[in-house]
């Protein structure tokens, strides 16, 4: 099984719609991050968590909420889908090894909005 | 400003070839991480390499090493010997804590073509 496991791999969802995506991990991290990747614009975070009572917002968390169900699980909520949150979303965990906070990735969620 | 610049949207090398990703950044932090990443087609994000603001020597993982330019401000990524597997995209990223919020910063990418 993957480290970090993002469920549905890909979604076609109609506008006005709300949609779940969920990341759970076996790694044992508290960290954990959601993040959005559309074409041109690299990486960027949507929400971001060091443990289960703490919940932060990242640079475009308007229009999507999150929940930390537990150290392992992180969902991400799209309470009213659009057309432009159309992207592949990640999710990922870090800890501090070998000297530094690595990261690891989920696959990605393919999400289209029509 | 960006944080993250990569100035190559995308680079064509001949298998065999060496061949130099370009990362600029911009932070005020003193201390902080850059990271490359690989993005194959397939869509996951593979760490390749990292490079601490306070690491004395440039970071190397097999064919991978990292040009790490302080007072530029640069981290450039250096694959030795590329291979048709290294086509993808590439992102660099850095790594900044402020007041305990931390956050990983790409980023546009460079898109890879390694040419048989």
């Amino acid at each position: 099984d993957a480290d970090v496991t993002q469920t549905p791999r890909n979604r076609i969802t109609k506008t006005g719609k709300r949609i779940m995506l969920e990341c759970s991990q076996t790694k044992g991290h508290d960290r954990m991050y959601w993040y959005r990747q559309d074409p041109g614009l690299g990486l960027r975070l949507i929400y971001y968590s060091f443990d289960v009572k703490d919940i932060n917002k990242g640079e475009i968390s308007d229009g999507y909420s999150v929940s930390r169900q537990a150290q392992a699980k992180f969902s991400l909520s799209l309470e009213s889908a659009i057309p432009n949150q159309t992207a592949l979303y990640f999710c990922a965990t870090s800890d501090r090894t070998g000297g530094f906070y690595g990261y690891t990735f989920g696959s990605g969620t393919r999400l289209t909005v029509v | 400003a960006q944080k993250i610049t990569q100035t190559q949207p995308g680079m064509f090398v001949q298998e065999k070839e060496a061949v130099t990703l370009d990362c600029t950044y911009d932070t005020s932090d003193p201390s902080y991480g850059l990271f490359w990443y690989k993005q194959p087609s397939s869509g996951e994000m593979i760490f390749l390499i990292y490079q601490g603001s306070y690491d004395q020597q440039n970071a190397t993982e097999g064919r991978y090493s990292l040009n790490f330019q302080k007072a530029r401000k640069s981290a450039n990524l250096v694959i030795s010997a590329s291979q048709l597997g290294d086509s993808a995209m590439y992102f660099c990223a850095m790594r900044e804590v402020n007041f305990g919020n931390e956050k990983l910063t790409f980023g546009t990418g460079t898109r890879l073509t390694i040419i048989p």
